[in-house]
């Protein structure tokens, strides 16, 4: 079946432009992750979302960053007055639902601003 | 709090040779364990995880891990490289009750020489 899908694949944006990257979970899967990939680092969670509860925040950098997810799907990651601390390949996860159940990714977007 | 480390950067191993990649964790609670693996220009792809019960656990592409509680790790295993096994390897933890993110390591780049 269908993966997880990003898009868009990749995003060049100019410093202090809004940008938002969007994300096609696996169909049925409850649970939706967004995480920062830095060069020469591992992953960074961001925020991830739990069927109807209220999504958890706490790894979101700053108040720039933002996420929601509409009707249980499609989810969107929006970066206010990008910096060039923000460039960085953002991947988004699904789970059928969270605990003992394995995330799978999508390709990611990679970001860079200039 | 829940942390991975990684204490190896990269890991180098010629072909057919059995290898390893280290792992080992932290969290107050019984955890969850995962190995993702990274291509180049791809995704994370879900490779094995520890829930309970048998400590040696068989996952994709003939990897194994072996969760020891008292050395608190999670070591990748391999018996036999193969080239095509060079990418990025990522350990991640979740604590076993309640609905905390999943922690990534840094990840280990595993080079597989022929």
């Amino acid at each position: 079946g269908a993966g997880v899908s990003q898009s868009p694949s990749n995003k060049v944006t100019e410093k202090g432009k809004d940008v938002e990257l969007r994300c096609d979970p696996i169909s049925g899967h409850t649970a939706l992750y967004w995480y920062r990939q830095s060069l020469g680092q591992g992953l960074e969670f961001l925020i991830y979302f739990q069927g109807n509860s209220a999504p958890d925040k706490s790894g979101l950098p700053s108040d720039r960053f933002s996420a929601e997810r509409t009707g249980g799907s499609v989810s969107t990651l929006t970066i206010q007055r990008t910096q060039q601390e923000d460039s960085a390949v953002y991947l988004c996860a699904s789970s059928l639902e969270t605990g003992a159940y394995e995330q799978y990714f999508g390709p990611g977007t990679r970001l860079t601003v200039t | 709090a829940q942390s991975v480390a990684q204490p190896e950067d990269q890991v180098k191993v010629a072909e057919g040779n059995p290898l390893t990649v280290k792992c080992t964790y932290s969290v107050s609670g019984n955890p969850y364990l995962f190995w993702y693996v990274q291509y180049p220009n791809r995704g994370l792809q879900f490779l094995l995880k520890y829930i309970t019960g048998d400590n040696l656990v068989k996952g994709s592409y003939g990897f194994e891990a072996e969760f020891n509680k008292s050395q608190t790790s999670f070591h990748l295993k391999k018996p036999s490289a193969l080239v095509s096994d060079s990418a990025l390897y990522f350990c991640a933890v979740r604590v076993f009750s309640g609905n905390t993110p999943l922690v990534f390591g840094k990840g280990t780049r595993l080079s597989v020489i022929a």
